[in-house]
This record gives structure tokens, sequence and C-alpha cells, in this order.
């Protein structure tokens, strides 16, 4: 089994601070990393999402950072808010393969 | 466009019942995804469907049976519920050529006594 491995389980941070969530990823073959954000009682939905042929996305105050040489990924919150309070989930796959393998979550506590 | 709908929101079972989860998508898309959802572990894909008529086992089947009814509607079955199948379980669609992302419904909560 292709894993993910996501770091920390659990982080809190203040509001105004910066969140950062880190994944790393086993199979070469992958080309897609998408991060997914789940709110208490909710399903997940997609985020931001990269593709290798870039080091760096940015959506507002969301920032994939992608290193491909260490196999590594990670979702910057820049000016952390209270409602940026959620469970996150690194993910990726091939592409052309419809399955993501999924991290094991974050769950972010952003305080006042 | 509800997306992806699932029922029951929550559901309780003793050991030994059975119960399907139902789910459908009106986006027309054509792979669906059973997932469950428990602390720590993240989302392991139960079973997967690339199309009406096909059904693949993911990482965790064991103790479930699915139906692609059709295009729009994939339920999953608990044939003997048991404590250990206690989890949120998620079902989701797959956007295809221009959305390639899931697409998830609310999850179905369920708690087996």
């Amino acid at each position: 089994q292709q894993q993910v491995k996501q770091s920390p389980q659990s982080l809190i941070v203040q509001k105004g601070g910066i969140s950062i969530i880190n994944c790393a990823y086993e199979n070469t073959a992958f080309d897609y990393f998408p991060w997914y954000q789940q709110f208490p009682g909710k399903g997940p939905a997609l985020l931001i999402a990269i593709r290798p042929d870039v080091s760096e996305k940015k959506e507002g105050r969301f920032t994939i950072s992608f290193n491909k040489s260490a196999k590594q990924f990670s979702l910057h919150i820049m000016d952390s808010q209270p409602g940026d309070s959620a469970t996150y989930f690194c993910a990726s796959n091939r592409r052309g393969n419809e399955k993501l393998t999924f991290g094991t979550g974050t769950r972010l506590t952003i305080i006042p | 466009n509800a997306g992806v709908t699932q029922t029951p929101k929550f559901q309780v079972l003793k050991t030994g019942q059975s119960m399907t989860l139902q789910c459908a998508q009106d986006m027309n898309h054509n792979s669906m995804y059973w997932y469950r959802q428990d602390p720590g572990m993240g989302l392991r894909l139960i079973y997967y469907s690339a199309s009406e008529g096909t059904t693949d086992k993911g990482e965790v089947p064991n103790g479930y049976n699915v139906s692609r009814l059709n295009k729009r509607e994939f339920s999953l079955r608990l044939e003997s519920a048991a404590p250990s199948q206690t989890s949120v379980y998620f079902c989701a669609s797959w956007g295809g050529r221009g959305k390639e992302t899931q697409y998830f419904g609310p999850g179905t909560r369920l708690l087996v006594l």
C-alpha cells in the first residue's frame, strides 16, 4: 500500500499566525497533490491542488509548496483565522488513476 | 445541483443487524467511492466503482458489499454489523477530465452497539 504520511496530527496556531502542515509520499509516479478541508459534520472539500511542474501554488492565504526531490509537499495558511479551524487532508495520485491516497489528517485549531 | 447526497445521516445498529447506506450524485460522474473515516486513520477506501456495473475492492472491504445501481447511485451494505464498523461513512464521486477532484457527500455516522 503506497502511503502518504501527514504531520502533525494536530496543530494549534494563534490568530494571525502561519499554519504549516506537511506530507510525504512514496510513489514517484504520483503527479497530483490536492489538499482537502473538512469542517465538523461535513464531508471533505477540495481546498487547493498542485501538479509537480511547479514548486509553489498560491490561492489567497493558502499556499502549497512542493519539493519533488524530497517527495514532500506542504500546506501553508497565512494570517490564520478562527474560521480556518478544520481538519486538513493531503492526498495524491497518478494522472489517469481516479483513486486518491489520503494522509491521516491534521486537526487545526486557530485560537484568538 | 445537490451534488452528492447520502442517507441516512445517522444510524444506530445492534451487532448482527444489517443496513444499506444510500448515495446518489447528480453531476453525471462515472466514478464513485465509499470511504470510512476513523480518528487518526484518515479516509480509507472501502469500495470503488469506475462505472455502472463495475465495482472494485479498496483498502478495507471486509464486511461490506456494494451495488452500483445506475450511474447516479452507489449503495453500501453491511450484512452483519460489528462494533468495529462504527465509523463515519462518506460517499464521493470523481469529477473527471478538467475537474480532477473528488466530491464528497455529507457523511453517515454509524454506531454499532
